[in-house]
């Protein structure tokens, strides 16, 4: 089990390009989700998704960000014209079920840089 | 909107000596609450998830939840130098949706 794989590892890009991060989910989860870490604002909830259909995505940005889980094993988190702001660690995490009692196994993380 | 505080931000023991971490919470209805520990450049790795009111024993972490005080601690005996890291407090809303508090940094000083 290689647990939760992000990648890359680390992304640059310039101030109004896009952005796509990806995560590949523990094999047999079914609930996914995105988080960010910033030194500002700490870890954020992001988004999530059960069985591939997104359920919550009220911590998304409005603007400029999306999220889709097309198959079980792989999400992406796409950023439009991103932004110096956008800069962060981008964490992505699987568990079995979305219950409370499921241990939630976390990504190393996508660090993001925009120039 | 649940709300996470933690403290002190920073926090420096002695080897062998006890560290206690505090987190305060808005909404004591959240379903668990979690310390969470992150290395530098590395992983979040759960160290303690609690449901009721009372102690969690993991090892040589112990994690207090008082909800009516809408607090809950963390403590960690004999701590070693490898024990320094960024402690996080999360709150679970029923989905494992965690919000976190911003964090204590703690050094364990040989």
């Amino acid at each position: 089990n290689a647990g939760v794989i992000q990648t890359p590892r680390h992304k640059v890009t310039g101030k109004g390009q896009e952005a796509t991060l990806w995560c590949e989910p523990i094999s047999g989860h079914s609930a996914v989700f995105w988080y960010r870490q910033t030194i500002v604002q700490g870890l954020e909830f992001l988004t999530y998704f059960r069985n591939q259909a997104p359920i919550d995505d009220s911590g998304m940005p409005k603007e400029r960000f999306s999220a889709q889980m097309p198959n079980q094993s792989h999400s992406t988190l796409k950023i439009q014209s991103t932004q110096p702001q956008d800069s962060a660690v981008y964490l992505c995490a699987s568990s079995h079920r979305d219950r409370a009692n499921e241990r939630l196994f976390f990504g190393h993380g996508t660090k993001l840089s925009v120039l | 909107q649940q709300k996470v505080q933690q403290s002190p931000e920073s926090l420096t023991v002695s080897e062998g000596a006890m560290a206690s971490l505090n987190c305060t919470f808005s909404d004591g209805t959240s379903d668990n609450f979690r310390w969470y520990r992150q290395h530098s450049g590395k992983g979040l790795e759960m160290l303690v998830s609690i449901f009721s009111d009372g102690e969690k024993e993991e090892g040589r972490f112990t994690a207090h939840l008082n909800r009516a005080s809408l607090h809950v601690s963390l403590h960690i005996r004999e701590p070693q130098p490898s024990d320094s890291a960024v402690y996080l407090c999360a709150v679970n809303s029923g989905y494992n949706k965690l919000t976190f508090g911003k964090g204590t940094v703690l050094l364990v000083s040989p």
